[in-house]
């Protein structure tokens, strides 16, 4: 079955450390990447987007994204966190045998001022 | 402004007592969809909607109901809720199935 999978469940650092949560999917073929903040007690709100092109790709707030293909997987990073980027962050992959969005469980991210 | 407004934001019922929770976007999105969401689950897809009376089950259809009869719109129907349906619900809209999503406030509901 597909799948998507965000192997950090819960993250805190201190601010100013840099940042890589990872996800990871199940199937091949041609897909499409998002990454997704959902900040506390409000919705989720795109973060960035992978179609086609460049795999590193960048988004709001200074995060970034690397597709790697061989390796099924879309890590987003960013260099210095702040005590804002205090969030839950959701992988979602589009595509595969079924043409579905698949999001991932989440990770929730605490920084520490 | 664009936006998908769901309403209520909170909502307590009893188990059986049916209920909606209704979904609107100015976007003119064909695309829209319902998720609930639960610790440790992520989002969960319950049924979404290519177009006008166009529905179709997600992973998680079972005590929901939809429809879709404008463009706009596309309530949830809890037509006999549990206490298992206790959780986070958002709507979502987008141009195309694959396109960025854009996601209301959230409802909150709890059975009791």
């Amino acid at each position: 079955a597909q799948s998507v999978s965000q192997h950090n469940h819960h993250v805190i650092l201190s601010e100013a450390a840099s940042l890589e949560l990872g996800c990871n999917y199940s199937y091949g073929g041609t897909v499409n990447l998002f990454w997704y903040v959902q900040y506390p007690g409000q919705h989720l709100q795109l973060l960035l987007k992978y179609f086609s092109g460049d795999p590193l790709v960048k988004g709001i707030k200074g995060f970034e994204a690397e597709f790697i293909k061989s390796k099924f997987s879309f890590n987003l990073r960013k260099p210095s966190v702040q005590w804002s980027d205090t969030a839950e962050y959701f992988c979602a992959v589009y595509g595969g045998a079924t043409n579905k969005l698949i999001f991932g469980t989440g990770t929730l991210l605490a920084v520490q001022p | 402004e664009a936006q998908v407004t769901q309403n209520p934001r909170y909502l307590i019922t009893v188990t059986g007592k049916k209920l909606t929770v209704t979904c609107s976007q100015n976007m003119n999105h064909e695309y829209m969809s319902w998720y609930r969401q639960d610790p440790g689950l992520g989002l969960r897809q319950i049924y979404y909607s290519m177009n006008v009376e166009v529905t179709d089950k997600g992973d998680v259809p079972e005590g929901y109901k939809v429809s879709r009869k404008e463009k706009r719109n596309f309530p949830l129907i809890l037509e006999s809720p549990s206490p298992n349906q206790t959780s986070l619900y958002f709507c979502a809209s987008s141009g195309k199935r694959n396109s960025p999503l854009h996601f209301g406030n959230g409802t909150r509901l709890t059975v009791t």
